[in-house]
């Protein structure tokens, strides 16, 4: 296991369009978040899942958002009806519960253009 | 919840000199981890250090170095001997112990001058 993988690297859609994103975390972290950066900004925080339940979703993460880990592997967040705010990086990434501490591993992010 | 503040949009140095990168945070909380990650160009973001607030140590891994004063809830990063690899995006993070999610400042754009 190399770390935590993200595709598509790059992303570039048209208003209004759907798109989906895959994160597949080191094997053994049961923990997988999902932050959006904007450019020349920090990373702000969108959800997080605990295994397969998804525990915490931020105001950020409007109802066109949504994020699903089913049986607690990989990741998928799915953006409907894209608008070119929704333009940025989508990083993910993953941790043991017990090592919040330790921080977290990052993958390379997808970055979504919006056009 | 906790709020991270870096004041330093960018900073240049010039190659072998030392840098200093300021972060301020702000908590109730009396157990937190504090982290500096690096993001290059290539975009990954990469663990560079982390402080236990409980520790008055402060941590150094090879040429980075931590000034953490938590009285003042300030965490600054000292990168000595610079190389031109150094050269990122540096976010200032904190996690509260027991909480759910790293919050990050703004970051710090640095340059590195050959």
């Amino acid at each position: 296991d190399t770390g935590v993988s993200q595709d598509p690297r790059h992303k570039i859609t048209k208003r209004g369009q759907n798109v989906t994103f895959r994160c597949d975390p080191i094997s053994e972290h049961n923990r997988l978040y999902w932050y959006r950066q904007t450019l020349g900004q920090g990373p702000e925080f969108l959800t997080y899942f605990q295994n397969e339940a998804q525990l915490e979703k931020s105001r950020l993460l409007s109802d066109r958002f949504s994020a699903e880990r089913p049986k607690g592997s990989f990741s998928t967040l799915e953006i409907q009806r894209t608008e070119q705010g929704d333009s940025a990086m989508y990083l993910c990434a993953s941790s043991l519960t017990q090592t919040g501490g330790y921080g977290y591993t990052f993958g390379s992010g997808t970055r979504l253009t919006v056009v | 919840a906790q709020t991270v503040t870096q004041s330093q949009p960018e900073m240049s140095v010039q190659e072998a000199e030392t840098v200093t990168l300021s972060c301020t945070y702000d908590t109730s909380e009396s157990d937190y981890y504090l982290f500096w990650y690096k993001q290059p160009p290539s975009r990954q973001m990469i663990l560079v250090i982390r402080q236990e607030a409980y520790k008055q140590q402060n941590a150094t891994e090879n040429r980075f170095s931590v000034n953490f004063q938590k009285a003042a809830k300030s965490f600054s990063l000292k990168i000595s001997d610079s190389q031109l690899g150094d050269a990122a995006m540096y976010f200032c993070a904190c996690i509260i112990q027991g909480a759910q999610k790293l919050v990050f400042g703004q970051g710090t754009r640095l340059t590195i001058n050959p």
